[in-house]
C-alpha cells in the first residue's frame, strides 16, 4: 500500500532541543509539504519542496529547517529558535510539482511534538 | 493569508440527517478541494472541484461552487456517526511559498446515533 508514513507519533522534547520529525512517502510524489496545526486551527504551511534538492519557505518557516535529499524523505528539524514549537505537525505529498494547488495532498497521520 | 473560511465552526446531527457546510474566499481560483480530518490523524482529500463546475457528487458527498459569490457548500446527506469528523476546504492562495494550498479553520461535525 502507497502512503506516508510520519514518525514517531508522538515526541517529548525539552525546551532548547532540537528535534527531528520524519515524513517518508512511497507514492512516487514530486512535491512534498509540511504543515503545522494548532488546537482549533487550520493548516498553516512550513516548508514545501518541489524537487528533490529544493524547498521553500512557506508563512511559518522561522525555527525551523527541512532537507530534501532524496525524492521519498522530507524530514523537518524544529530548532530551539522556533518559539512555540508545541503542535501537531504534518506531512504532505502531491503529484504535481508545477502547482501545488492543482493536486490532492495525501497526508501522513502527524506527528505531535510536546516541548516542556 | 487564510484564504477560505467554513461556517459553521462546529455542527451536531443526529444519524441520518442532511450536514451542511459553508467556504467562502476571497480571491479567484482554479479549484477548490475539501478535506476530513478524523481526531488525531491526518487529513483525508474528498473531492476538489474546478472554477468551471458547479457541482460535483461523490457517494453522499455533493459538492456545490458558486464562483460568484466565492463560495461553496459540502453536503453529506444520510450522515452516519463514522461521519463525525472535521472537515476543512481548501483553496489556492498567495502566501511566501507563493502560490500554494491554504486551509480554513474548519467546521467540526458531530453526528450522534
Amino acid at each position: 500500500d502507497g502512503g506516508i508514513t510520519q514518525s514517531p507519533k508522538y515526541l517529548f522534547r525539552k525546551e532548547g532541543q532540537n528535534v527531528t520529525l520524519s515524513c517518508e512517502q512511497n507514492l512516487n510524489h514530486d512535491a512534498m509539504y509540511w504543515y503545522r496545526q494548532d488546537p482549533g486551527q487550520g493548516l498553516r504551511l512550513i516548508y514545501y519542496s518541489q524537487i528533490v534538492n529544493d524547498f521553500q519557505k512557506g508563512d511559518i518557516a522561522e525555527g525551523y529547517s527541512v532537507s530534501r535529499e532524496k525524492k521519498e524523505s522530507f524530514p523537518l528539524t524544529v530548532t530551539s529558535a522556533q518559539k512555540n514549537p508545541t503542535a501537531f505537525y504534518l506531512c504532505a505529498s502531491s503529484r504535481d510539482s508545477a502547482s501545488s494547488y492543482n493536486s490532492p495532498l495525501h497526508f501522513g497521520n502527524g506527528t505531535r511534538l510536546t516541548v516542556t | 493569508s487564510q484564504q477560505g473560511e467554513e461556517d459553521p465552526q462546529a455542527l451536531s446531527i443526529q444519524e441520518g440527517e442532511n450536514a451542511t457546510m459553508n467556504c467562502s474566499y476571497k480571491t479567484s481560483i482554479n479549484n477548490l478541494q475539501w478535506y476530513r480530518q478524523n481526531s488525531g490523524r491526518g487529513l483525508v482529500h474528498l473531492i476538489l472541484i474546478r472554477s468551471n463546475e458547479r457541482e460535483k457528487h461523490s457517494g453522499r458527498l455533493r459538492v456545490t461552487l458558486d464562483t460568484s459569490k466565492k463560495s461553496s457548500s459540502l453536503l453529506i446527506t444520510a450522515s452516519r456517526a463514522a461521519d463525525t469528523a472535521s472537515y476543512f476546504c481548501a483553496t489556492a492562495g498567495f502566501n511566501q511559498a507563493g502560490t500554494a494550498l491554504i486551509f480554513g479553520k474548519g467546521t467540526t461535525l458531530s453526528v450522534s446515533s
